[in-house]
C-alpha cells in the first residue's frame, strides 16, 4: 500500500464549477502538506502549503487538512479552463534523518475544465 | 528571482551509456532535491543535498549519484543506463533551513533506447 493515495481521475468539470481534490495518507508523522499543479511537459508548480490541521485560503484555492482522518483536500472555486492540469498532493514529516528534502507524492489527479 | 533551471531539457541516450544532468537552484536556496517522474511510479525521491552534503537518499540503485557545488548548483549522474531509466528528472530547491516548500524546475526528459 502506498503511503499517499490519490484518485487519478480523470476529472472533467464545466467552467465555473467547484472542484474538490483529495488525498489520504497512512503515515501519521506527516505534518507538512502541499499541493502542486503540473501542466503537460512542465515541472510541478507549488500552489498551497499548510502545516498540521486546518484550512488555508489563497484566491480561488482552499486547502484543508484533517490529521485525525489522515485526509487532505484542495478546493478550486470558479474553475477555469486554464486550471486544466494534473494536481499532485505532497507531504513531509518534520525534517531529520531519512526525511530531509523528501516529499512523498500522490499519483496526481488529471483535471479538465471545459468551457 | 529567477526560478530553478535544469539543463539539458531533453536527452536521448543508448542503453549502457552514462548521463549527467544539471540543476541551478533559486538564488539563496541551499537545498536541492532530485526526483524521478514516470507514468507508472509517479514522483519518486532520489536524493537531497544541502551545503555540498548528501543528507538523504531514496531507494534507487547505486548507478544514480549526485553532487552539489559550493554555489548550490547540483548535478546528478546515471551510469550504465537501462531502458527503465527513461523518465522526467526533476530538480527542486528550497531554503533548506529546514524548509518544506520545494520549487521545481522544468525537468530533463531522458529517453534511453
Amino acid at each position: 500500500q502506498k503511503e499517499v493515495e490519490q484518485d487519478p481521475g480523470p476529472l472533467s468539470v464545466p467552467e465555473g464549477a467547484i472542484v474538490s481534490l483529495n488525498c489520504t495518507y497512512s503515515n501519521s508523522a506527516f505534518q507538512y502538506f502541499m499541493w502542486y499543479r503540473q501542466y503537460s511537459r512542465k515541472g510541478p508548480e507549488l500552489l498551497m502549503y499548510t502545516y498540521s490541521s486546518g484550512n488555508k485560503e489563497d484566491g480561488r484555492f482552499t486547502a484543508q487538512v484533517d490529521k485525525s482522518s489522515k485526509y487532505i483536500s484542495l478546493f478550486i472555486r470558479d474553475s477555469q479552463p486554464s486550471d486544466s492540469a494534473t494536481y499532485l498532493c505532497a507531504m513531509s514529516p518534520k525534517a531529520g534523518g531519512t526525511s530531509y528534502g523528501k516529499l512523498t507524492f500522490g499519483q496526481g489527479t488529471i483535471l479538465t475544465v471545459h468551457p | 528571482k529567477a526560478g530553478v533551471t535544469q539543463t539539458p531539457r531533453y536527452l536521448i541516450k543508448t542503453r549502457g551509456q552514462q548521463v549527467t544532468l544539471s540543476c541551478s537552484p533559486i538564488s539563496g536556496h541551499r537545498s536541492v532535491s532530485w526526483y524521478q517522474q514516470t507514468p507508472g511510479q509517479g514522483l519518486q525521491f532520489l536524493f537531497e543535498y544541502f551545503s555540498e552534503t548528501q543528507r538523504n537518499k531514496g531507494n534507487f540503485p547505486g548507478r544514480f549519484s549526485g553532487r552539489q557545488f559550493s554555489n548550490s548548483r547540483s548535478e546528478m549522474n546515471v551510469s550504465t543506463l537501462e531502458l527503465g531509466d527513461s523518465a522526467l528528472y526533476l530538480c527542486a530547491s528550497s531554503e533548506g533551513l529546514p524548509s518544506y516548500e520545494q520549487y521545481f524546475g522544468p525537468g530533463t526528459r531522458l529517453t534511453v533506447t
